[in-house]
């Protein structure tokens, strides 16, 4: 199963908008609504953001939200803030009855 | 309070073998399907394995298939991950979560290297 395709790093200042892509195929994000989001602070466990594609669990802001269309999914964060910045990764439920992640995207923010 | 506590990590030589537990609190265990995913030095995280609720069906990375296996103890809320015929590739920070879909519990890892 090979993995997400995420870009290796985005950027964006306090305030702004920043959206992440995942890009899958129809095994996998094609398949399904079965996409997540995590976030990473260094030396932490992943936090999940986003799941089903759009729910946020129960404490994490209304600044995430999650979209997806065909086989892309992607994370937007809105109205940035310092501690926005960590590693964010994709993950999708496949049909092999599998989970896959993505590369992992570098958030700075300016 | 709600949590997943990871031990038996340490340091293997290659073809060596180790057991990770994940002990689990705050929560219906029983109820809940559980992963295993790794992650190496600097890099991203890799899905290892799964185990349904009731140990019934359990899945498994390719990478690793054939050489761990995960099983659970629903009476001691607990799951195991045991790693055989380790390489240097398996060297990573090993996590427990909860669920099998969207990981929404992760325990703090613990960490496997292999090395000669």
């Amino acid at each position: 199963q090979s993995a997400l395709t995420q870009t290796a790093s985005v950027s964006g200042s306090p305030g702004q908008s920043i959206t992440i892509s995942c890009t899958g195929s129809s095994t996998d994000i094609g398949a399904y609504n079965y996409v997540s989001w995590y976030q990473q602070h260094p030396g932490k466990a992943p936090k999940l953001m986003i799941y089903d594609v759009t729910s946020r669990p129960s404490g994490v802001s209304h600044r995430f939200s999650g979209s997806k269309s065909g086989h892309t999914a992607s994370l937007t964060i809105s109205g940035l803030q310092a501690e926005d910045e960590a590693d964010y990764y994709c993950s999708s439920y496949t049909t092999s009855s599998t989970l896959v992640f993505g590369g992992g995207t570098k958030l700075t923010v300016l | 309070e709600v949590q997943l506590l990871e031990s038996g990590g340490g340091f293997v030589q290659p073809g060596g073998a180790l057991r990770l537990s994940c002990a689990a609190s705050g929560f219906t265990f029983r109820n809940f399907a559980m992963s295993w995913v790794r992650q190496a030095p600097g890099k991203g995280l890799d899905w290892v394995a799964s185990i349904t609720s009731s140990s019934v069906n359990v899945y498994y990375a390719d990478s690793i298939k054939g050489r761990f296996i995960i099983s659970r103890d629903n009476t001691k809320n607990t799951i195991y991950l045991q790693m055989n015929s380790l390489r240097a590739e398996d060297t990573a920070v090993y996590y427990c979560a909860q669920d099998r879909l969207s990981l929404s519990l992760w325990g703090q890892g613990t960490l496997v290297t292999v090395s000669s």
